[in-house]
């Protein structure tokens, strides 16, 4: 398994869709998880953390299953502007928990 | 949160030649990072920059070829010396927050394309 593994996409969604993004991970270990969201040419920007509990941020919803070493993205009534790039990023464990591995992003384009 | 001031934004070198670029940050901040995000590809650390120490590499990179410098808490700069065109890619500086330092802020990244 690769260490962080995301849908490919593209994803291509007609306004106020929902959409969901998934991803996998391999370090049973890691302590950290975070989706990020990445413009055309720009940096990438965190978007929220990832808990177990599962956690809320407007129209996302993050979820994490550690048993199943996954995570999701759950994009609700989606918009224009959310159309970018979105990075599973994963920590890592013990000492190296700073240390964040990406995954390759899966695109989405919303169209009007 | 951290402001990050990276630059050059873009470059186009010749081939042998060396690139630094140069990141500041606008607090005192314990680590930096470097990344490199090739063409349709994942970001991948480069190295961890720590003031007053070597930066520490991870695996596929050395300091011969991405030489780091951290002179204070605030600045670093990576240098990507003797260019090839397998280093045309994205790189970013990086700093984290949160309680583990974990959650980070990117610079704005530099193109650079070597020819």
């Amino acid at each position: 398994r690769k260490e962080v593994e995301q849908d490919p996409g593209p994803f291509n969604v007609p306004e106020g869709a929902t959409v969901a993004f998934n991803c996998t991970y391999s370090n049973s270990a890691s302590q950290s998880f975070f989706w990020y969201r990445q413009d055309c040419r720009k940096e990438p920007k965190l978007l929220m953390s990832v808990y177990s509990s599962g956690n809320e941020d407007g129209r996302f919803t993050a979820q994490l299953n550690r048993a199943s070493q996954y995570i999701s993205l759950l994009i609700r009534d989606s918009k224009l502007s959310d159309s970018a790039t979105y990075l599973c990023v994963v920590g890592g464990s013990g000492g190296s928990n700073y240390k964040l591995t990406f995954g390759k992003g899966t695109l989405l384009t919303v169209n009007p | 949160s951290a402001v990050i001031s990276q630059k050059p934004s873009r470059d186009i070198c010749q081939r042998g030649t060396s690139l630094t670029i140069q990141c500041q940050v606008d607090s005192q901040v314990t680590m930096m990072f470097w990344y490199r995000q090739q063409p349709g590809q994942s970001l991948t650390l480069i190295a961890t920059a720590n003031q007053g120490s070597e930066a520490t590499y991870e695996s596929g990179f050395v300091i011969d070829k991405f030489p780091i410098s951290r002179p204070n808490l605030t600045f670093s700069t990576l240098t990507v010396s003797n260019m090839s065109p397998e280093d045309s890619s994205i790189y970013l500086c990086s700093t984290g927050y949160g309680g583990d330092g974990e959650k980070l802020f990117f610079g704005s990244g530099t193109q650079l394309s070597v020819l």
